[in-house]
């Protein structure tokens, strides 16, 4: 069974400093990743993702996750956070996207972040 | 881009009455619809998925007659929390998946208080 572990519960950073927030996952085949971040009462918006390629992924806001297979996980990191960013994290995995059916996703339990003026 | 829209964003109900909630795709076709609970400062639960056309797959311990999915169309499907209660308030979202296959969007979530 697929499985996503975020060990980190609530991280604190200062405004302008680099962020590394950490995601393992436990997957038997190639693993579709995902981060989302949520703000209080809103749904889930995606950062990016990784299903194959180039292991060092770009996504929105600034925020950038490398995928390594030999460690399991896909951390997500931005070089230089703002006040914007305070939100809750989650990392998750998917099956490889061509097997069609549902394919569902497993999420972390979450990250938050707190940014610090 | 991908949107998925979801409504109501809160509702308020009585214990005992039922509940519909809305997910809709607004600008692509999604075969395949996820609904998701989360309890505060919790991660998402996944509850049941359902393909169009087909009867939703429930994951364990998820009621089935307690949380009713339909997905009539390939850009519609709702849940239906029937009989509700204090326990079933939560914070509900929906998401889609296109025949693509690559993303999953993700409604803006509903609140539902039983009161």
């Amino acid at each position: 069974a697929q499985s996503v572990t975020q060990p980190d519960i609530h991280i604190t950073v200062s405004e302008g400093a680099s962020l590394e927030l950490r995601c393992n996952y436990s997957y038997g085949a190639t693993p579709y990743l995902f981060w989302y971040v949520q703000s209080p009462g809103q749904g889930l918006q995606l950062l990016l993702k990784y299903f194959s390629g180039d292991t060092l992924v770009q996504g929105i806001k600034g925020f950038e996750a490398e995928f390594k297979r030999s460690q399991s996980s896909f951390n997500l990191r931005k070089p230089s956070v703002h006040w914007s960013d305070a939100a809750e994290y989650f990392c998750a995995v998917g099956a490889e996207v061509f097997t069609g059916g549902g394919n569902k996703l497993t999420f972390g339990t979450g990250t938050q972040l707190k940014v610090e003026l | 881009g991908a949107v998925v829209s979801q409504h109501p964003s809160r509702v308020i109900c009585k214990s005992g009455t039922s509940v519909k909630i809305e997910c809709r795709s607004l600008d692509f076709q999604a075969t395949t619809m996820f609904w998701y609970r989360q309890f505060p400062k919790k991660s998402l639960m996944l509850m049941a998925t359902s393909n169009e056309g087909s009867k939703a797959t429930y994951e364990q311990g998820v009621e089935k007659d307690k949380f009713l999915i339909n997905h009539a169309s390939l850009t519609l499907s709702t849940l239906t929390v029937t009989s509700a209660h204090p326990e079933d308030s939560s914070f509900y979202i929906c998401s889609a998946r296109g025949p693509g296959g690559y993303g999953y969007t993700f409604g803006s979530g509903t609140r539902l208080t039983v009161v």
